[in-house]
């Protein structure tokens, strides 16, 4: 089936970086998408969703652009912190899925101090 | 937003038995969901947890195997039955509170290990 997929298994950078994290998705269908924030034995954690009619959403040091041309989904952080080290997940769904979200595999991000 | 409290947080069990996990929120909500999350994995659906009726199954996911009670708007429970070391993962409970295109809530999680 289709599903939501991310480019990058691990990225690693320095506190105070700017940090992108990016997202594939397939089904041209999604019109909400959603980053979760995953830390060590933790659930997801809400960071900042997007809906389909909107290419760019800003939240406190997080911004999500959405391209739906070519289906692409990504997450910024700006001037990284050592506790933002998490893994980051992509998530959509679609009207009609019933509520049900669709995860991509995850991002671990790592901030060296 | 939503509490959601997960028991027990972590587990360590014998193949062959069951273990039973809860799920409590804080509020009357109308969508439950349960997910698995194998080990440095994503979240895979298991079921979708609907008060007064039978849960809905994702694909690859078997009552039988997965046997979910709904016996109120803030309560549910994952029954994960004769299991295997291939279970061994992560459970955790979701809900949604407003509507399908706003974010899902999650609670911590429940650590299974099945030796």
């Amino acid at each position: 089936g289709e599903s939501v997929g991310l480019h990058l298994p691990t990225l690693s950078v320095q506190e105070g970086d700017n940090s992108i994290i990016n997202c594939a998705y397939s089904n041209s269908a999604s019109d909400y998408f959603i980053w979760y924030k995953q830390e060590s034995g933790k659930g997801p954690q809400f960071i900042i969703d997007i809906r389909s009619n909107m290419d760019k959403r800003q939240g406190q040091r997080v911004t999500v652009l959405l391209n739906k041309t070519v289906k692409h989904l990504s997450l910024q952080i700006a001037a990284t912190q050592p506790g933002d080290s998490a893994v980051y997940f992509c998530a959509e769904n679609t009207r009609g899925s019933n509520y049900k979200l669709t995860f991509g595999k995850g991002t671990l991000l790592t901030v060296n101090p | 937003s939503a509490v959601i409290s997960q028991k027990p947080s972590r587990d360590i069990c014998q193949r062959g038995t069951s273990l039973t996990i809860q799920c409590q929120v804080d509020s009357q909500v109308t969508m439950m969901f349960w997910y698995r999350q194998q080990p440095g994995q994503s979240l895979t659906l298991i079921a979708t947890a609907n008060q007064g009726s039978e849960a809905t199954y994702e694909s690859g996911f078997v009552i039988d195997k997965f046997p979910i009670s709904r016996p109120n708007l803030t309560f549910s429970t994952l029954t994960v039955s004769n299991m295997s070391p291939e279970d061994s993962s992560i459970y955790l409970c979701s809900v949604n509170l407003q509507g399908w295109n706003t974010e899902a809530f999650f609670g911590q999680g429940t650590r299974l290990t099945v030796v």
